[in-house]
């Protein structure tokens, strides 16, 4: 267990449709990072944030956008769903923003859009 | 641009053999870190072990060691003596130091260990 949880763990939806992912960082963690892999892409970077501002962002759609509160908690919400969407969301949480920071990764959210 | 690659998409190793996984990178950043993660077939991704690019001694935690080999740029793990368990998709990854640095990861290797 690496102390990062995320909810909920499956999604199934539809097409045109918006959802919320929700991820919990380790206890101390300040950045959280959010994570797609999907068979064809295989895992790709989506966005950081580190203590509520955000940091990096990488191939993040348009259409897909996140925030983290004030008690450090990330939601990555998905809008305009389509079937190209499903995929493993991952958050992933470390310590600060440095690039010695281990990344701990929780379960993943399957995310099928139907 | 930085770039990992793993160039064994799967492999088969018998049980308590040492297996080693390939990864080389490409970066002009003097300083980075290098991670492996395990991800088993529930889906979870785990970290295995770390090496920075400035650290002089090969990484090892438990059965695995990174091997190490800075101006090959190659981050190999090896796992000693193997276990069913070790049956997974690994992963390497590289990130730089900049604000704009992003962890970037290969496409993996599907590791098989059989009875």
């Amino acid at each position: 267990d690496s102390g990062v949880t995320q909810t909920p763990k499956h999604l199934i939806t539809a097409t045109g449709q918006r959802v919320t992912l929700r991820c919990s960082p380790r206890s101390g963690d300040l950045s959280v990072y959010w994570y797609q892999q999907s068979l064809d892409q295989g895992l790709q970077f989506l966005i950081q944030y580190y203590n509520g501002e955000e940091r990096a962002k990488g191939n993040i759609l348009e259409r897909f956008s996140a925030q983290q509160f004030p008690d450090l908690h990330s939601e990555l919400n998905l809008s305009s769903l389509e079937l190209g969407d499903s995929a493993l969301y991952f958050c992933a949480s470390s310590p600060n923003y440095l690039s010695t920071d281990t990344q701990y990764f929780g379960p993943g959210t399957r995310l099928t859009v139907l | 641009a930085q770039k990992i690659t793993q160039t064994q998409p799967g492999m088969f190793v018998q049980e308590k053999e040492a297996v080693t996984l390939d990864c080389t990178y490409d970066t002009s950043d003097q300083s980075y870190g290098l991670f492996w993660y395990k991800q088993p077939s529930s889906g979870e991704m785990i970290f295995l072990i770390y090496q920075g690019s400035y650290d002089e001694q090969n990484a090892t935690e438990g059965r695995y060691s990174l091997n190490f080999q800075k101006a090959r740029k190659s981050a190999n793990l090896v796992i000693s003596a193997s276990q069913l368990g070790d049956s997974a998709m690994y992963f390497c990854a590289m990130r730089g130091v900049n604000r704009d640095d992003k962890i970037i990861f290969g496409k993996g290797t599907r590791l098989h260990i059989l009875p």
